[in-house]
């Protein structure tokens, strides 16, 4: 089962600035990977499959980069809206396994 | 615009069936297969399995034996059960729609609490 690892657990920033959250896999999962955005009590939303390739809908201030094991989701200038868990998701190997998650909170 | 929603027991005893079912709108249930994903306090999301309306199946190996999905086209529904419930089966548990090439889920449910205790 491939091990994916999120860093930082929680990350602080202002509205306005940029988030840069990390993601890496215990093994290569080429560009096999999605990210959520989880809001409490809400329903997780998709916003990038395929590395970097944003969901519909999702606005362009995210993006995400990365293939192999090492892997980013950028949040380029912070929104309200935009304060939640983030997931990553490989989906290569046979489980699909995530991430423990990085919160990101309001500074 | 595509909706699932988890209906089910909020409470289950130790070695019993845990049950639930989600209900799609806005989608048929035949066109694509469907998920159920779980999160147990402290720790990671776990995918249990897929099911697809014509029988096929992809199941979590970790919780395999215990599990089956089923589906009822008629009320646009799919279920899971868990069997032989543990503690450690205490979870919030999402119902999600896979993607149409891609083990990753398109839409979610937002998931219904499970506790398991006697």
């Amino acid at each position: 089962e491939i091990v994916m690892t999120q860093s930082p657990a929680t990350v602080s920033v202002s509205p306005g600035e940029r988030a840069t959250l990390s993601c890496r896999a215990s093994q290569t999962v080429t560009t096999s990977l999605a990210w959520f955005q989880q809001k409490p009590g809400q329903a997780p939303r998709l916003l990038i499959s395929g590395a970097s390739t944003r969901a519909t809908g999702i606005p362009a201030r995210f993006s995400g980069s990365g293939s192999g094991t090492e892997f980013t989701l950028a949040i380029s200038s912070l929104q309200s809206e935009d304060f939640a868990v983030y997931y990553c998701q490989q989906y290569k190997n046979w489980p699909p396994t995530f991430g423990q998650g990085t919160k990101v909170e309001i500074k | 615009q595509v909706q699932l929603q988890e209906s089910g027991p909020g409470l289950v005893k130790p070695s019993e069936t845990l049950s639930l079912t989600c209900t799609v709108a806005g989608a048929s249930i035949t066109s694509y297969y469907w998920t159920w994903i779980r999160h147990s306090p402290g720790k990671k999301l776990e995918w249990i399995g897929n099911f697809h309306y014509t029988g096929s199946t992809d199941y979590n190996p970790s919780l395999e034996s215990r599990v089956t999905m089923s589906i009822d086209t008629s009320k646009n529904q799919f279920s899971l059960n868990l069997s032989s419930v543990t503690a450690a089966d205490t979870a919030v548990y999402h119902c999600a729609r896979k993607s149409d090439f891609y083990y990753y889920m398109d839409v979610w449910g937002k998931g219904t609490t499970v506790t398991v205790s006697s």
